[in-house]
């Protein structure tokens, strides 16, 4: 069975700490798809990032950073310089490869930027 | 760029009434979806639909749910006999049929059962 684990309930930080937030998954498939999203208080899901099994290679998006490593099934998210904008909850996912395959959300954690 | 949309943003209803949470996916997508994020909880999948009919559901999805692509565009899930423990966010989403696929969500509807 596939499963997303975040450790990670609550994290705090003072603005332009750096964070990581943690996310270990379980899969038997070869090929998969994780995902970051990101909700504010607002409530909708912010799409953030998509990565295939195949492609381990780091990804940097401004303050953003993605840590993909299969061979400890993890797929951390850093942020740099965290400002309060940041402050939502952070959901990592999981996805089959087939088509049509649902997401399967890790239990989120709450960030909070301190000014 | 393409949205998906959800109406209403929040529905209040009494415990035992039906509702309709009604959906617009993006129209060149062929999978859709509905989830469920109790307040404070994690998103939980609920059902997948393709080609007319459910491709997979969750332990969740029971008698009392059902889904429905009437008219080529709105996409419903229905709540027959609602309970209290149906008080949640219900999110609507979306894919194109190609791998890798993006998955567009709605902004949810709220749904209070009182």
């Amino acid at each position: 069975a596939q499963k997303v684990t975040q450790a990670q309930t609550e994290i705090s930080v003072v603005e332009k700490e750096d964070v990581t937030l943690d996310c270990v998954y379980e899969t038997r498939d070869t090929t998969y798809y994780l995902f970051w999203y990101k909700q504010p208080p607002s409530g909708e899901l912010v799409f953030l990032i998509r990565r295939n099994s195949f492609d381990e290679q780091n990804e940097i998006s401004g303050r953003y950073s993605w840590n993909f490593q299969k061979s400890t099934s993890s797929f951390n998210f850093t942020i740099t310089a965290s400002q309060v904008v940041d402050s939502a909850v952070y959901f990592c996912a999981l996805s089959e490869a087939q088509r049509g395959g649902k997401l399967i959300f890790g239990q989120g954690t709450e960030l909070s930027v301190k000014p | 760029e393409p949205e998906v949309t959800q109406t209403p943003s929040h529905q209040v209803t009494q415990m035992g009434q039906e509702v309709i949470l009604r959906c617009v996916p993006i129209s060149n997508h062929l999978y859709f979806y509905w989830y469920r994020q109790i307040l404070g909880q994690k998103v939980e999948f609920l059902v997948s639909f393709y080609n007319n009919e459910i491709s997979e559901k969750s332990e969740i999805f029971d008698d009392q749910f059902s889904v429905e692509r009437p008219d080529g565009s709105n996409f419903t899930l229905k709540i027959r006999s609602t309970k209290l423990e149906d008080s949640a966010m219900y999110f609507c989403a979306s894919s194109p049929p190609e791998v890798p696929r993006g998955y567009t969500f709605g902004s949810g509807t709220r749904l209070t059962v009182v």
